[in-house]
């Protein structure tokens, strides 16, 4: 499986947007990039996932390199509930396995 | 829609018991998959399964495991002589074509005494 870097953690303020970066420079052209958070003492949250174009859902964005060998999710307003680990993940196309790494643990301050 | 529902939330066993975890996809998935948080450690794959059919078994431990999700009813994970190294939180996810998102469950947490 391809493999993912992320800062072991970052910190940011309530109601400021949060950029989190992942390195994936070995990437393959059918991996897709998938982001999930857990929250402490909780499973895994889906948050977003893309290709090749950015993508934007009610939780986040993702914003893709045009290389496709980095990629950040924004949080747009940081709250205190999203105060989480962030995984990055790839997936091989026809692979469905999620292989988790150490993520980026956010904290965020009132 | 109900989320992914796993059960029981804790469960205590004593070394050699067995220990059996139940995992219901939310309605309309046909994909569960099976995780394993250790103390302290990262989330590891353990199993990938349609109805009635392991796709991918790469993360089981080679004895002691196994799943199943048959064709009425819950996926069941189960551990068999248990022991400490055991003790982790299980989360079970369900996706509808097992491409993209997967829902995780709120995890068993098995404490080997």
């Amino acid at each position: 499986d391809a493999k993912t870097t992320q800062p072991n953690s970052m910190e940011s303020n309530e109601e400021e947007p949060v950029h989190l970066p992942c390195n994936h420079s070995t990437i393959s052209g059918t991996d897709y990039i998938h982001w999930y958070r857990q929250l402490p003492s909780q499973g895994p949250e889906y948050v977003i996932h893309g290709l090749t174009s950015n993508v934007n859902n009610r939780m986040a964005s993702l914003a893709i390199a045009e290389d496709r060998k980095s990629s950040t999710l924004i949080l747009h307003r940081a709250t205190l509930r999203d105060a989480a680990v962030y995984y990055c993940i790839l997936t091989q196309g026809g692979s469905e396995k999620l292989v988790f790494g150490k993520g980026t643990k956010l904290t965020v301050n009132p | 829609n109900a989320g992914v529902m796993q059960n029981p939330r804790h469960l205590v066993r004593r070394r050699g018991q067995e220990a059996r975890l139940r995992c219901s996809p939310m309605k309309g998935h046909s994909h569960v998959y099976w995780y394993r948080q250790l103390p302290e450690e990262g989330l590891k794959f353990m199993v990938y399964l349609q109805k009635e059919n392991i796709i991918d078994e790469s993360g089981m431990p080679k004895e002691r495991f196994s799943a199943e999700f048959p064709k009425e009813g819950p996926s069941i994970l189960r551990i068999q002589q248990v022991v400490r190294g055991d003790s982790a939180a299980y989360f079970c996810a369900s996706s509808p074509t097992g491409i993209g998102e997967q829902y995780f469950g709120p995890g068993t947490r098995l404490t080997v005494t």
